[in-house]
């Protein structure tokens, strides 16, 4: 599981709240990327990030803010206004070099009641 | 921007038998295709990519192949195990500049013994 690291594995909150993920690589990428997963669904990109301090929202972005304060770390904070945040959060990265290869952290399994 | 279909979206093999997944793209200059492999609950993990300079690749039992012209690619698992038995993904992008990895939607293969 060595690369990416997201934690918790299992994260569980009341409606209302918000909520941060938190994803960090020492694979010294430049872009990181989050998507969210459904059950049965595909992956849907939130938000991605090219490089420190810059950030651009994916096709999902609503109810949802990121930070790049540093190259290894992407946190993703889901908030109040995300209407349904129950879902399987993957955090990715790639980097801007001649390997295309994007790297899947191991995912954090969200639960909102 | 990119769109990729992905076909079909469940599969049923027996064990031993071949399986083919189909993905098309809608943008002639993307020249990255990679798949994907995700486990019940577990992170999506590359198994085969390819570049545009080239028609096929093989790694033991999976290949890949592309078709430029139509703006194809397929994924071919020969002599299936229950073990393949998972979600794929297909996914393209262009190497110009920073660029997103745009995903299909899935294909659930299940191998039966």
């Amino acid at each position: 599981d060595g690369g990416i690291t997201q934690s918790p594995k299992y994260l569980f909150r009341k409606e209302g709240q918000n909520v941060t993920l938190s994803c960090e690589q020492n694979l010294n990428h430049d872009a990181m990327y989050w998507y969210r997963q459904d059950p049965g669904q595909g992956l849907r990109l939130i938000y991605y990030s090219q490089i420190v301090n810059d950030f651009q929202k994916g096709d999902i972005a609503e109810g949802y803010s990121v930070s790049r304060e540093k190259k290894e770390s992407f946190p993703l904070t889901v908030t109040s206004a995300q209407k349904n945040p129950t879902a399987f959060y993957l955090c990715a990265s790639t980097s801007t070099g001649s390997s295309y290869e994007q790297y899947f952290g191991p995912g954090t399994r969200l639960t909102v009641t | 921007g990119e769109n990729v279909e992905q076909h079909p979206s469940t599969l049923s093999v027996q064990e031993g038998d071949s399986a083919v997944i189909k993905c098309t793209y809608s943008d002639s200059a993307s020249n990255y295709f990679p798949w994907y492999k995700q486990e019940l609950g577990k992170r999506p993990q590359l198994i085969i990519d390819i570049r545009s300079n080239v028609g096929e690749k093989k790694d033991q039992r999976i290949a890949v192949t592309l078709n430029k012209t139509a703006k194809h690619f397929s994924l071919h698992i020969t002599e299936t195990q229950p073990e393949d038995s998972a979600v794929y993904f297909c996914a393209a992008k262009k190497n110009t500049g920073f660029q997103k990895l745009v995903f299909g939607t899935g294909t659930r293969l299940l191998v039966s013994p």
